[in-house]
């Protein structure tokens, strides 16, 4: 699977939409663009995966560019409980019985 | 979806012992995966539990200090052995199913 890069930590004010970056240069074309946030002491949680559409659902849109270098996280309004670490996964899709692999991801603070 | 319980949830552990935790999932996979999260890390894998045959295991992780069982498609054990202090992490127990990765809960440990 593609390796990710992303920064080690944002921060965002309530209310306002919190952007998550991520690249991921060496992504192949059966690969997917996963996302998964950890809240402090849970186990992660999955946001939002996507192949080259942008996708949206109700917690959050998936922007990914035309040649799928990299890909954005968005979270429109953000509140104080979507202080998390944030995880972008690249990987083959299905149920193939793959795991998926962590790297550090963003740790985001939104600020009252 | 996959919904994954585990027991303990939490536990404090005299070093030299050993503690079996258990991975319950609601419905049944092929494949079951253990991760430990070290203090203020990301995920690591440690091994991948199949029903059947013996678990498969990640560098720098081996079958004498973390057995593990799979006596069917919908349970799961991993045990520490011969705890040390450098044990203490959360322990979580995952499946893919249907393209996503589900997490339990986690088990938090800690070596004394």
């Amino acid at each position: 699977d593609a390796k990710t890069t992303q920064p080690t930590s944002m921060d965002c004010a309530e209310g306002r939409a919190a952007n998550l970056p991520c690249n991921h240069s060496t992504i192949s074309g059966n690969e997917y663009v996963y996302w998964y946030r950890q809240i402090h002491s849970q186990g992660p949680q999955y946001i939002i995966h996507g192949l080259k559409n942008n996708e949206t659902n109700e917690m959050a849109s998936l922007i990914i560019t035309e040649d799928r270098k990299s890909s954005t996280l968005i979270l429109p309004h953000a509140t104080l409980r979507d202080t998390a670490v944030y995880y972008c996964i690249v990987r083959v899709g299905g149920d193939y019985g793959q795991n998926f692999v962590f790297g550090p991801g963003t740790r985001l603070s939104v600020l009252p | 979806s996959a919904v994954i319980s585990q027991k303990p949830s939490r536990d404090i552990c005299q070093r030299g012992t050993s503690l079996t935790i258990q991975c319950q999932v609601d419905s049944q996979v092929t494949m079951m995966f253990w991760y430990r999260q070290q203090p203020g890390q990301s995920l690591t894998l440690i091994a991948t539990a199949n029903q059947g045959s013996e678990a498969t295991y990640e560098s720098g992780f081996v079958i004498d200090k973390f057995p593990i069982s799979r006596p069917n498609l919908t349970f799961s054990t991993l045990t520490v052995s011969n705890m040390s202090p450098e044990d203490s992490s959360i322990y979580l127990c995952s499946v893919v199913k249907l393209s996503e990765q589900y997490f339990g809960p986690g088990t938090r440990l800690t070596v004394t």
